[in-house]
């Protein structure tokens, strides 16, 4: 069965630290990954994505992911943490499959920061 | 044009009531989406607008009953909501029509919904 974890339901980072948020993966082939981010009451907003290639993507807002396939895993990174970097942030696998539309989302990592 | 447009931004109705939620998009999109999220949870798929035709609908009760008038619009019509509707209801639109996955979605900001 197709499914993503994120392990980490809540994470406290202060302000100017480094941030590592992570996420894996059990799909039948690699899916194209996305990092979505979203502020109280907001919507998503879209981070980075990785289809194919270079396994170290850039994204918005200072943000980067790298792709490791042997692990499954597509952790999120931010040199240094930002109090306005404080949100939900949800990994989202979709299977690359034609005709598949259904991106999922993981239960998400809440980032709390702190002065 | 970038975004997502969705109203209203909040929304309170009572279990007898009839309301539509509207979403709109002028990116040339052809996917269109409407998710349900509740507190401290994932967005969940409800709907999947694929060129103005309905592609998958996850098995969501008739009380949500989904249109897509045109390539831009996407609504929802609610009738008879039950006090657990109340979600933030979410609409999201991709260039993925029918075989390319490979695009982000773009959300709205999302209709809050309290159902009294």
């Amino acid at each position: 069965a197709q499914s993503v974890t994120q392990p980490d339901i809540h994470i406290t980072v202060s302000e100017g630290a480094s941030l590592e948020l992570r996420c894996n993966y059990s799909y039948g082939a690699t899916p194209y990954l996305f990092w979505y981010v979203q502020s109280p009451g907001q919507g998503l907003q879209l981070l980075l994505k990785y289809f194919s290639g270079d396994t170290l993507v850039q994204g918005i807002k200072g943000f980067e992911a790298e792709f490791k396939r042997s692990q499954s895993s597509f952790n999120l990174r931010k040199p240094s943490v930002h109090w306005s970097d404080a949100a939900e942030y949800f990994c989202a696998p979709n299977p690359p499959c034609r005709g598949n539309e259904k991106l999922t989302f993981g239960t998400g990592t809440r980032l709390t920061i702190i002065p | 044009d970038t975004e997502v447009t969705q109203t209203p931004k909040h929304l309170v109705m009572g279990m007898t009531n009839k309301k539509s939620l509207k979403c709109e998009q002028h990116m040339g999109h052809r996917a269109m989406y409407w998710y349900k999220q509740k507190a401290k949870k994932p967005p969940e798929l409800m709907f999947v607008y694929s060129y103005e035709k309905l592609s998958i609908n996850e098995s969501v009760p008739s009380r949500f009953s989904p249109e897509c008038p045109n390539s831009s619009l996407l609504n929802l019509h609610l009738h008879a909501l039950q006090p657990e509707d109340s979600a933030l209801y979410l609409c999201a639109s991709s260039q993925a029509a029918g075989g390319a996955p490979n695009y982000g979605y773009t959300f709205g900001s999302g209709t809050r919904l309290t159902v009294v």
